[in-house]
């Protein structure tokens, strides 16, 4: 069975600083997609990234980027000169090809201070 | 362009009465996924529809809970009896087809609050 882990509950940082949310996976399928959405306080679900299984590359988003590592199952996200606007709660989620059951970590709350 | 379309936004309810959620999909999108998200908890998997078919339902309780797409019209899920346990953010998200490699839109979800 798949799962996503997301060991970090909380992050706090101060405006301008880097951060980085962790994402951990389990699976022992080959094809797969990986998530990250971000829910800000205002409670609805903002789509930021998919990956498949076979695309290692690393992505950069303006400040956002995602580091794809297959050989220790990590899917990490970094903000780069956080702002105020990051504050939300940020989730990593796991599909496997062929599955309609999305798999969600339990999102880390990320609040960055003025 | 609209995006996946949820309401009521919130949603209050007696225990014991039912609740009806409605979920319009992204215009085009013929595959609808209902996710629930407790408080502090990350979101699960209820059940994925096409039009008037339920494909996945193996995240959906047992008892209480029922889905539809019909062929015209929103998805509802629905939820009799209500208890609190049942209090929740409910996101409904679609896509447009079988390609599962396509982002789940999410609409923004309908709050439910169990009195």
């Amino acid at each position: 069975a798949q799962k996503v882990t997301q060991a970090q509950t909380e992050i706090s940082v101060v405006e301008k600083e880097d951060v980085t949310l962790d994402c951990v996976y389990e699976t022992r399928d080959t094809t797969y997609y990986l998530f990250w959405y971000k829910q800000p306080p205002s409670g609805e679900l903002v789509f930021l990234i998919r990956r498949n299984s076979f695309d290692e590359q690393n992505e950069i988003s303006g400040r956002y980027s995602w580091n794809f590592q297959k050989s220790t199952s990590s899917f990490n996200f970094t903000i780069t000169a956080s702002q105020v606007v990051d504050s939300a709660v940020y989730f990593c989620a796991l599909i496997l090809y062929n599955n309609n059951d999305m798999r969600f970590g339990a999102g880390t709350r990320l609040t960055v201070k003025p | 362009n609209a995006g996946v379309m949820q309401n009521p936004r919130h949603l209050v309810r007696r225990r014991g009465q039912e609740a009806r959620l409605r979920c319009s999909p992204v215009k085009g999108h013929s595959h609808v996924y209902w996710y629930r998200q407790l408080p502090e908890e990350g979101l699960k998997f209820m059940v994925y529809l096409q039009k008037e078919n339920i494909i996945d339902e193996s995240g959906m309780p047992k008892e209480r809970f029922s889905a539809e797409f019909p062929k015209e019209g929103p998805s509802i899920l629905r939820i009799q009896q209500v208890v609190r346990g049942d209090s929740a953010a409910y996101f409904c998200a679609s896509s447009p087809g079988t390609e599962i490699n396509q982002p789940q839109h999410f609409g923004d979800g309908t709050r439910l609050s169990i009195l």
